[in-house]
């Protein structure tokens, strides 16, 4: 059974860029052409895709957030990335990331403040 | 403002049947697959239903999924206090190229 663990800063200061990784596990991230993506919940609110990328390195991003958002992956490392810039406090969330829309992990919750 | 449409809230006694509906169009919901999640308070999202009527293992058959047309509902049977939480549909969007969710139903047992 594939598993997906989110790290990274719970706190990042307004304007700065938030950086996240999720770790795959239970299977390759090359093993078939599955999209990862990262989706956010603001406190009280609904979910929101932010983007996804492929093993390939190919990216697709949400226009509302394409301007300020980069996704990488690291097939070695069975890893993929999320950096966001310019964040405001309207970027306060909890970050998942996923497979395709099967899997997902567990969340971690991002507190932009200054 | 969500691509797909849930009614915000729903309500029901134990024992009693709930559907929870998820409105789209043929871009997401009309030519895609629909999934449909729980979540409780605290916790992420668990998949509930996939293909718009699949159970993953571990899932009750008292959930089951329906598509039809541009809609997709969820049914809940023998409601169990253990079933308030809220609720998410979500689906590929051709327009988009990427995935959707609906807003949220927030389902409460009475």
């Amino acid at each position: 059974q594939v598993q997906l663990q989110e790290s990274g800063p719970g706190l990042v200061k307004t304007s700065q860029t938030l950086s996240l990784t999720c770790t795959v596990s239970g299977d390759s991230m090359t093993s078939a052409n599955f999209y990862w993506s990262w989706i956010r919940q603001p406190p009280g609110k609904g979910l929101e895709w932010i983007g996804y990328v492929y093993s390939s390195g190919s990216t697709y991003y949400n226009p509302s957030l394409q301007s300020r958002v980069t996704m990488s992956v690291d097939t070695s490392k069975n890893q993929f990335s999320l950096k966001m810039t310019s964040v405001t406090a309207a970027d306060t969330a909890v970050y998942y990331c996923a497979r395709n829309l099967d899997y997902w992990g567990q969340g971690t919750l991002v507190t932009v403040s200054s | 403002q969500s691509v797909l449409t849930q009614p915000p809230s729903a309500s029901g006694t134990p024992g009693q049947r709930v559907t929870i509906s998820c409105s789209g169009s043929s871009s997401n919901i009309g030519s895609n697959y629909v999934y449909w999640y729980q979540q409780l308070p605290g916790a992420a999202p668990k998949r509930l239903i996939y293909r718009n009527n699949q159970r993953p293992s571990g899932v009750p058959d008292r959930f089951s999924g329906s598509k039809s047309g541009t809609s997709a509902s969820l049914a809940i049977s023998g409601l169990r206090s253990e079933d308030e939480a809220d609720y998410y549909c979500a689906t590929w969007d051709d327009s988009l190229n990427g995935p959707s969710f609906g807003g949220g139903t927030k389902l409460t047992v009475l």
